[in-house]
């Protein structure tokens, strides 16, 4: 099974609201990363957020982590409908026989209306 | 320009036919990784390897093998014992145990004729 679970499948808002993604882990990680994908592309890394760090921020985006509930938000402030993709949540779990291993979420799908 | 290269973008396979799907990167990066997406899905891990010459396998490697003889090569063969293969599949590279960011490949998407 996956490690990470976004929540929820699929968002649908307006130009200018707020977009919150949120992101459910199972086992200890290193760090947590956001990526977005527009479709039938690459993804496009967004923040990285270390297990020590609580809070970050990156342009109109900011990233929460709990580690004790095991689970991670996105925020897009002030949405653009060039925000529209899929939005992944990845975990390293770097330790034992998952060592190196970047496993991601099922994703996020936002859609931005004008 | 420093990247990470995918091709061939479109690849068709017939039955029972082995394919090799290119990964090239020029970033430097020690950590090299191939992922699986299927329609409306995440992304699943099939191979990820962490120095030349070594790799692991991911969550669904059955059907598929690969090699790293370079540090910035990651090709994929995708084997006739991979029953369902029509999928996008997509490499990506980062710098290695630290973990930073992982750079992306465009993706090839792969289709069983």
């Amino acid at each position: 099974s996956q490690q990470g679970e976004e929540d929820p499948q699929a968002l649908s808002i307006q130009e200018g609201e707020n977009a919150t993604m949120n992101c459910s882990y199972k086992t200890s990680i290193n760090n947590l990363q956001w990526y977005r994908q527009n479709s039938g592309r690459g993804l496009v890394h967004l923040i990285l957020i270390r297990s020590n760090e609580r809070e970050k921020h990156s342009g109109r985006l900011r990233v929460t982590l709990d580690t004790s509930k095991k689970s991670s938000s996105l925020l897009i402030t002030a949405s653009r409908a060039a925000d529209t993709a899929s939005y992944f949540c990845a975990t390293d779990v770097g330790g034992g026989t998952s060592y190196g291993k970047l496993t991601f979420g099922q994703g996020t799908i936002l859609t931005v209306h004008p | 320009d420093g990247g990470i290269t995918q091709s061939p973008k479109y690849l068709f396979r017939k039955e029972g036919q082995n394919v090799t799907l290119s990964c090239e990167q020029n970033l430097n990066h020690d950590a090299m990784y191939w992922y699986r997406q299927d329609p409306g899905q995440g992304l699943r891990l099939i191979y990820y390897s962490q120095i030349v010459n070594d790799f692991q396998k991911g969550d669904i490697a059955e059907g598929y093998s690969v090699s790293r003889e370079k540090k910035e090569s990651f090709p994929l063969t995708v084997t006739s014992a991979q029953k369902n293969p029509t999928a996008f599949y997509l490499c990506a590279s980062s710098v290695g145990t630290t973990f930073g960011e992982a750079f992306f490949g465009q993706g090839t998407r792969l289709t069983v004729v």
